[in-house]
């Protein structure tokens, strides 16, 4: 069965210092599917990035960048120089190629603030 | 603006009662999906319908139900409510429903039962 784990539950951290949330994923199919959501606090759940299990390169998108090692079966995202905007619940997810559908596996969130 | 719209955004009622929250995916979707969101559970999918047809069912209680109709617009009914059935319910969308896109989520219809 497929599970996200993500250990850190919530993470407080001033303006312009560097974080890291780390995920970890159970998954049984080589085909696979991992994603990471932004949940600020209106509430609304916001698509950060996706990457699927062939693909070990990292990304970078601004201030964001992601690193997905299959060895370890982590998909972990960092947040250079935060700011108190990053402030939100974020979210990771799998998805297996072998389920009908598209059937998400959320994490449970970890909470970022960012204090000014 | 993720073009998901929901309704209500909020809803209080009684335990033993049932509901009906609606969605409406962005122009262009045809796959629906619904999922819980609660403080115990965390966020949780129930169930996807693609044009129409259901595609995938996750932890959907028995007393819940939902369908897609012709105009690609959802609805989630529940029924026989009651305390824990208290959560946010998210309804999202996507082109085609495979499991590799990405989903749009709508803001959200808040449930409390008393």
């Amino acid at each position: 069965a497929q599970k996200v784990t993500q250990a850190q539950t919530e993470i407080s951290v001033v303006e312009k210092e560097d974080v890291t949330l780390d995920c970890v994923y159970e998954t049984r199919d080589t085909t696979y599917y991992l994603f990471w959501y932004k949940q600020p606090p209106s509430g609304e759940l916001v698509f950060l990035i996706r990457r699927n299990s062939f693909d070990e390169q990292n990304e970078i998108s601004g201030r964001y960048s992601w690193n997905f090692q299959k060895s370890t079966s982590s998909f972990n995202f960092t947040i250079t120089a935060s700011q108190v905007v990053d402030s939100a619940v974020y979210f990771c997810a799998l998805s297996e190629s072998g389920n009908a559908g598209n059937m998400l596996t959320f994490g449970g969130g970890t909470r970022l603030m960012v204090k000014p | 603006d993720s073009g998901v719209t929901q309704t209500p955004k909020h809803l209080i009622t009684a335990t033993g009662q049932r509901v009906t929250l609606r969605c409406s995916p962005r122009s262009g979707d045809l796959s629906v999906y619904w999922y819980q969101q609660s403080l115990d559970q965390g966020l949780q999918f129930l169930i996807q319908y693609y044009n129409g047809e259901e595609r995938a069912k996750g932890n959907i209680l028995e007393r819940f139900s939902a369908q897609q109709f012709p105009d690609l617009h959802s609805e989630l009914n529940l029924s026989s409510l009651e305390l824990g059935d208290s959560a946010l319910y998210f309804c999202a969308s996507s082109v085609g429903g495979t499991t590799n896109e990405k989903l749009f989520f709508g803001s959200g219809t808040q449930l409390s039962v008393l």
